[in-house]
């Protein structure tokens, strides 16, 4: 099956800091990536729809200059927290879709900020 | 807005019992429903999912799921648990026609099968 991998697995950063994510689409091209966040024992609550040579759609409640989302080709796309504070400390998932409808996720990023 | 409701949030059973997770979604319009799993230290993965036809649908691992319409319900079963079946369940709603692509999950369910 697909393969969807994020880099980092996991992330310490202090606060004020900027961390990014990578969501990348081992062996099928994604026009559309999707990234979410996933508290502890909660849903996942999607944040935004990340489209490639576009800017990305966020839900709403999402502030998009604190995350920024850049779909550079149709293999990767990055998820920036921009300025952590510990409240974003969670566990961030991404999914790409295929040509067709199908949706495969990433294995997440633990990010714990300080 | 559209929601989905999972009404079991933690479900111990032993080993060969049979289970049945609740799933209800609020939405009047078409939609395609999904059942994903989530073992321990590991990503999501599909079940199953219903787009249209057959309500009764049949996915991976011996698992089904039954859409009714008339109860907005899109329940998942399973006759005989294994201990590999420990996971946590979603279910989420697309709605056909829309914004394609964009999930809506419910709040998931632990599953705990006791050996």
């Amino acid at each position: 099956g697909a393969v969807v991998s994020q880099h980092p697995s996991r992330v310490i950063c202090k606060s004020g800091t900027s961390v990014k994510i990578e969501c990348r689409s081992l062996d099928f091209q994604a026009t559309t990536m999707f990234w979410y966040r996933q508290f502890p024992k909660k849903s996942l609550m999607l944040m935004a729809t990340s489209n490639e040579g576009s800017k990305a759609t966020y839900e709403q409640g999402v502030e998009k200059d604190k995350f920024l989302i850049n779909h550079a080709s149709l293999t990767l796309s990055t998820l920036t927290v921009t300025s952590a504070h510990p409240e974003d400390s969670s566990f961030y998932i991404c999914s790409a879709r295929d040509i067709g409808t199908r949706q495969f996720f990433g294995p997440g990023t633990r990010l714990t900020v300080l | 807005a559209q929601s989905v409701s999972q009404h079991n949030h933690h479900v111990i059973l032993s080993e060969a019992a049979s289970l049945e997770l609740g799933c209800n979604y609020s939405y009047g319009g078409t939609v395609n429903l999904f059942w994903y799993v989530q073992y321990p230290g590991q990503h999501l993965q599909l079940l199953l999912k219903y787009f249209s036809g057959d309500p009764l649908v049949k996915g991976i691992k011996g698992f089904e799921a039954e859409f009714i319409k008339s109860k907005f319900s899109f329940n998942l079963r399973k006759p005989s648990v294994q201990w590999s079946d420990t996971a946590e369940y979603f279910c989420a709603v697309n709605v056909q026609g829309g914004n394609t692509g964009k999930l809506i999950f419910g709040q998931g369910t632990t599953l705990q099968v006791k050996p």
